[in-house]
């Protein structure tokens, strides 16, 4: 079936720093790929969002590139911020799955003043 | 826009008793909510599945007796928790898609969180 592995946190890291979270897929057709953010205490939030190859989702200085070829999605961020600080989930939704929201196990990022 | 809303962000509870928990989807209808629990430090499980005006579709392993939904309009879905227990405790998470652009994306906007704890 399909999944979502993620890299596992927690990610530290200092204020400017270069953020990268790993996320890599399985699905059987061809699916949608999310980044959602959670804050301490609330639920979550679309980051950014890509629905096929290639494509380049982005909000709030993140980005992410849908590879099809090595079924990667990985979260980047050229200078984090302390207010960055959440947890991070990579998810994959498609056809196979009845569009339901298959989620990575989340990534922790702390930063650091 | 896009707003989910849920009702009441925390609740504590006797042992045995019953919780209700509403999700509202405030500026946009919504023919398909999903209800999801997330333990402390762990990713979001999904619980079912509920389809306004039928019943709600119930993931492998979640009692469908014992997690109640209602989806009786376009805009509200409720869980109710019956005989609630301490092993229920956790943090029930809302989503909610856009009917006027379900045909075209399976973006799903998701509540804040209700924490139901039982003592």
């Amino acid at each position: 079936g399909d999944s979502v592995t993620q890299m596992e946190g927690p990610v530290t890291l200092s204020e400017e720093a270069f953020l990268t979270i790993n996320c890599t897929y399985t699905a059987t057709g061809y699916p949608s790929l999310f980044w959602y953010v959670q804050y301490p205490g609330e639920g979550l939030q679309l980051l950014l969002k890509a629905t096929k190859a290639d494509d380049k989702g982005s909000n709030k200085g993140f980005e992410a590139t849908y590879r099809k070829e090595t079924t990667s999605f990985h979260l980047e961020k050229g200078s984090v911020q302390v207010s960055d600080s959440a947890v991070y989930f990579c998810a994959l939704s498609d056809l196979g799955s009845s569009y339901k929201l298959i989620f990575g196990s989340g990534t922790r990022l702390l930063v650091r003043p | 826009g896009a707003v989910v809303s849920q009702h009441p962000s925390w609740v504590i509870c006797k042992s045995g008793t019953s919780v209700k928990i509403e999700c509202r989807s405030l500026d946009f209808q919504a023919t398909t909510m999903f209800w999801y629990r997330q333990f402390p430090k762990q990713s979001l499980m999904l619980m079912a599945t509920s389809n306004e005006g039928s019943k709600a579709t119930y993931e492998q392993g979640v009692e469908k007796d014992k997690f109640l939904i209602n989806h009786a309009s376009l805009t509200l879905s409720t869980l109710t928790v019956t005989s609630a227990h301490p092993e229920d405790s956790s943090f029930y998470i809302c989503s909610a898609r856009d009917v006027a652009t379900s045909g075209r994306t399976d973006t799903q906007y998701f509540g804040p969180g209700t924490r139901l704890t039982v003592l």
